[in-house]
Parts: structure tokens; C-alpha cells; sequence
């Protein structure tokens, strides 16, 4: 079964902290997701992958940046945590190419940033 | 570029009854409409999908339905159960770019 694993399911930082966001995905798939959930708001892009070492800007990426080192794992970095920045983020990874494949999410990350 | 508007945000029904649920989109270009469920605590999963060479699709009691000339599109929900109660967002695309543009969601709540 496909799974898109994310680390940390709740977290609390402080302002200015630096945070990790892992996610793992088991399919092998090339692109991978970080979407940012608020409600009202629907989901709203960060950044996206669609290789290994590949980054591209989604709609919110100010605050945000990734990394992606293999093909399996996608961080997101927040440089310098703000209240703001408190939401639920998911990951998320497709097959290949165009928007047109199955988009598989992990279970979200809940941030709270005091 | 493409803006797709989601309505009801909420839409709350009678177990047992229907569930409608529409979207609009902007962009004639975009050729791929997926729906998804997101349970509570879960992220969303695909429930059903569309392309613009169709005009509707069923999977038992779900179904969506695309209007091109109108440029929108629709989840229909049939003899409604407590486990569909859920959030459901609708989204479109272009098959050949990368990014989905999302609906900002609908929660539906089944009474009982």
C-alpha cells in the first residue's frame, strides 16, 4: 500500500526557532509536495519537487525552503519560525510528470508557533 | 492563471439524502478535475476524478460531472452514510503542469 510517512505529527516551537518538516514516501514516485492547510483556505502550495535535488516555488514559499537529497525524502525548513506560521502542513508525492497523476498525502503535521 | 471556486463551505444533510457539491474554474486549458476526501486527523485521499473528455463518471455513490461550456464541475453524493462525513476539495489542472489548483474545501455533515 502506498504511504507518505511525516515524522512529526504535532509540534510546539518558539519564535525564531528553526523547524524541520520530514516526509518519507515509500513509492518511488518523482515529484513530491509540501502544502500548507488553513482553514478557509483550502491547500495551499509551498514547494514542490520533481527530482532529486529539484525545487521549484509553489504559491507561499516565502518563510519556507526544502530540501530534497534522495528521491524519498522531502524536508521543509522553516529558517526562523513565526506565529504565523502556525498551520497544518501536508505532504504529499505523485507518480511523474504533469498534475494529472493520483497525489498521495501523509496525515499532516500540526505546528503551533508561541 | 487558473482560480477554482468551491461552494458550499459547509453543507450539512439528512442521512440517507444527496450531497452536492460545485466547483467553478477559470481556465479552459485545464483538462483534469480530481476530487478528494479528507477524513478528520487524515490527509486527503482521491475519491474520483475527471477528465474534459468526459462528461460524467460514477463509482458506486459518488459521481462527478463536467460541464466545459460552463467551466464547472461536480461531486454528487447518493443515499449519504455517517462515514461520508467529511471535508471535500475539488481541484484542477492541466495535465502537463505540475500543479493541482485547489477548491477551498467543503465540509459535509451527515445528520442522523
Amino acid at each position: 500500500d502506498v504511504k507518505v510517512t511525516q515524522s512529526s505529527r504535532y509540534l510546539v516551537k518558539r519564535t525564531g526557532e528553526k523547524v524541520f518538516l520530514e516526509c518519507v514516501q515509500d513509492m518511488d514516485h518523482e515529484n513530491m509536495f509540501w502544502y500548507r492547510q488553513d482553514p478557509g483556505l483550502g491547500l495551499r502550495l509551498i514547494y514542490f519537487s520533481y527530482d532529486v535535488k529539484m525545487k521549484e516555488k509553489g504559491d507561499i514559499p516565502e518563510g519556507y525552503s526544502v530540501s530534497r537529497e534522495k528521491k524519498e525524502r522531502f524536508s521543509l525548513i522553516l529558517e526562523s519560525a513565526s506565529t504565523n506560521q502556525t498551520s497544518m502542513y501536508l505532504c504529499a508525492s505523485s507518480l511523474t510528470g504533469g498534475g494529472g497523476n493520483t497525489i498521495y498525502f501523509g496525515e499532516g503535521s500540526w505546528l503551533t508557533v508561541v | 492563471g487558473e482560480n477554482v471556486e468551491q461552494h458550499p463551505s459547509t453543507l450539512s444533510v439528512q442521512e440517507g439524502d444527496s450531497a452536492v457539491i460545485k466547483c467553478t474554474y477559470s481556465d479552459s486549458a485545464s483538462n483534469y478535475f480530481p476530487w478528494y476526501k479528507q477524513e478528520l486527523g487524515k490527509g486527503p485521499q482521491l475519491i474520483i476524478d475527471i477528465r474534459s473528455n468526459v462528461g460524467e463518471k460514477k463509482d458506486q455513490r459518488i459521481a462527478v460531472t463536467l460541464n466545459k461550456t460552463a467551466k464547472h464541475f461536480s461531486l454528487h453524493i447518493t443515499e449519504t452514510q455517517p462515514e461520508d462525513s467529511a471535508v471535500y476539495f475539488c481541484a484542477a489542472c492541466m495535465d502537463s503542469n505540475y500543479q493541482l489548483i485547489w477548491g477551498a474545501g467543503t465540509k459535509l455533515i451527515i445528520k442522523p
